[in-house]
């Protein structure tokens, strides 16, 4: 069984920094795009970030680029998201999603929380 | 990259059909047959429920269906039953480096 689990999410004031974890299992980690996804309370989803299986090919919605960083560990099976310059419009549940075979996004963690407020 | 555009809300009685639309544009829905649909029940995680806009996962009902026209995809859910009550995505890949756009998303209610 699929499982995604994201941690790291919390309250942290505005210009701060985060960092979100995504511990995946019952899946070859290395086989697969990765996406981060937020919803900001009481509104629609919102696709943040990608990488490719191997790490090299990153891509960013305009509203995060040049303050978030997407990366991956294949040796321990978890996607990251490097939050920094963090703004109270940062403030959603974030993510983790696997993308199959057909750009769909087939499996979601339960999402994290992130908190940006003074 | 804008939004997808869907209906906010949409509503229909037990058993009956409704039909959700997502108008993009020729760069993302009119461009590529990768356009999915996903429900979400409150305080949960989104669920696939259609993807390369007529394929259904697994484990999903086939009274759920999608078709593509032009730059509009749409999703019709047919027999509704309470369980459908949900908020509904569509969402499209867009062959940009920002990958995907979204909907605004749908809410559903079964009267």
């Amino acid at each position: 069984e699929v499982q995604l689990v994201e941690s790291g999410g919390g309250l942290i004031q505005p210009g701060g920094s985060l960092r979100l974890s995504c511990a995946a299992s019952g899946l070859t980690f290395t086989n697969y795009w990765m996406h981060w996804v937020r919803q900001a309370p009481g509104k629609g989803l919102v696709w943040v970030s990608r990488i490719n299986s191997a790490g090299s090919i990153t891509g960013y919605a305009d509203s995060v680029k040049g303050r978030f960083t997407i990366s991956r560990d294949n040796a321990k099976n978890t996607l990251y998201l490097q939050m920094k310059s963090l703004r109270a419009e940062d403030t959603a549940v974030y993510y983790c999603v696997r993308e199959g075979t057909r750009v769909e996004f087939d499996y979601w963690g339960q999402g994290t929380l992130v908190t940006v407020s003074s | 990259q804008s939004a997808l555009t869907q209906p906010a809300s949409v509503s229909g009685s037990p058993g009956q059909s409704i039909t959700i639309s997502c108008t993009g544009t020729s760069s993302d829905v009119g461009a590529y047959n990768y356009v999915s649909w996903y429900q979400q029940h409150p305080g949960k995680a989104p669920q696939l429920m259609i993807y390369e806009v007529t394929n259904r996962p697994s484990g999903v009902s086939n009274r759920f269906s999608g078709s593509k026209s032009g730059n509009t995809a749409s999703l019709t859910i047919s027999g509704l039953q309470a369980e459908d009550e949900a908020d509904y995505y569509c969402s499209s890949y867009t062959g940009r480096s920002t990958a995907v756009v979204f909907g605004g998303g749908t809410k559903l209610t079964v009267l």
